[in-house]
């Protein structure tokens, strides 16, 4: 079966860092895109950009660009979604996904909370 | 980017009522590179439609999706209790791959 296993939920002070990961199985992990998305509470989905294990090309949504680094160990099946200095209003639910153009397997999300 | 507009915000329907959500595209999607997701409270997104009108794997039939250029829409033909979700729409013709802001289904 196809998975996407997602890092714990994470409770975290504003200008931490941190680096959250998304492990696939079940599939070839170089042969997909994967996808990192952001759900605020009680709002939409947002699409922060993709990253090809294989090379590691990386596209950003112009709204994320320069806010959070995706990476990924393709030797470890994992993406990684990170932030250098964290702010209250990153505190959201994020996803990753396979992406196929549309997005055919999610992880189960990793809750990330910024407080004081 | 192109920007999504799902209609309407909420439906309040009974079991066994059809459902129409409706998504506008403020540029055609001419490939037809449209999706829709459901997301039952506290769960991750899934996948219903892809390509418009081609349903995933495991995806009962009462789900249907239809549409081109800027206008497409899912329809559940038979509303059921488990049916209760935002659904949200999704373009992958342009990056970024956009999202609507999602359609809210209420069970009577």
């Amino acid at each position: 079966d196809v998975q996407l296993g997602q890092s714990g939920a994470e409770v975290k002070k504003p200008g931490e860092s941190l680096k959250i990961s998304c492990k696939g199985s079940g599939y070839t992990f170089t042969n997909y895109w994967v996808a990192w998305l952001r759900q605020m509470p009680g709002k939409g989905l947002e699409w922060m950009g993709i990253i090809y294990p294989v090379d590691s090309d990386t596209r950003y949504s112009p709204s994320f660009q320069g806010h959070v680094t995706i990476s990924v160990d393709k030797s470890i099946s994992t993406a990684y979604l990170e932030w250098s200095s964290l702010k209250a209003s990153d505190s959201a639910m994020y996803y990753c996904a396979r992406l196929q153009g549309y997005l055919d397997y999610w992880g189960q999300g990793t809750l990330v909370t910024v407080s004081s | 980017e192109i920007v999504l507009t799902q209609s309407p915000g909420t439906l309040s329907l009974s079991p066994g009522e059809r459902a129409t959500l409706s998504c506008r595209a403020s540029q055609s999607v001419s490939r037809n590179y449209f999706a829709w997701y459901q997301q039952k409270p506290g769960q991750a997104p899934r996948l219903l439609i892809h390509d418009a009108s081609k349903r995933a794997t495991g995806i009962p039939d009462r789900f249907s999706g239809s549409g081109s250029g800027t206008d497409f829409t899912l329809t559940i033909s038979r509303l059921e209790p488990e049916d209760l979700a935002v659904y949200y729409c999704q373009q992958y013709e342009s990056s970024p791959y956009s999202f609507g802001q999602g359609t809210k289904v209420e069970i009577k």
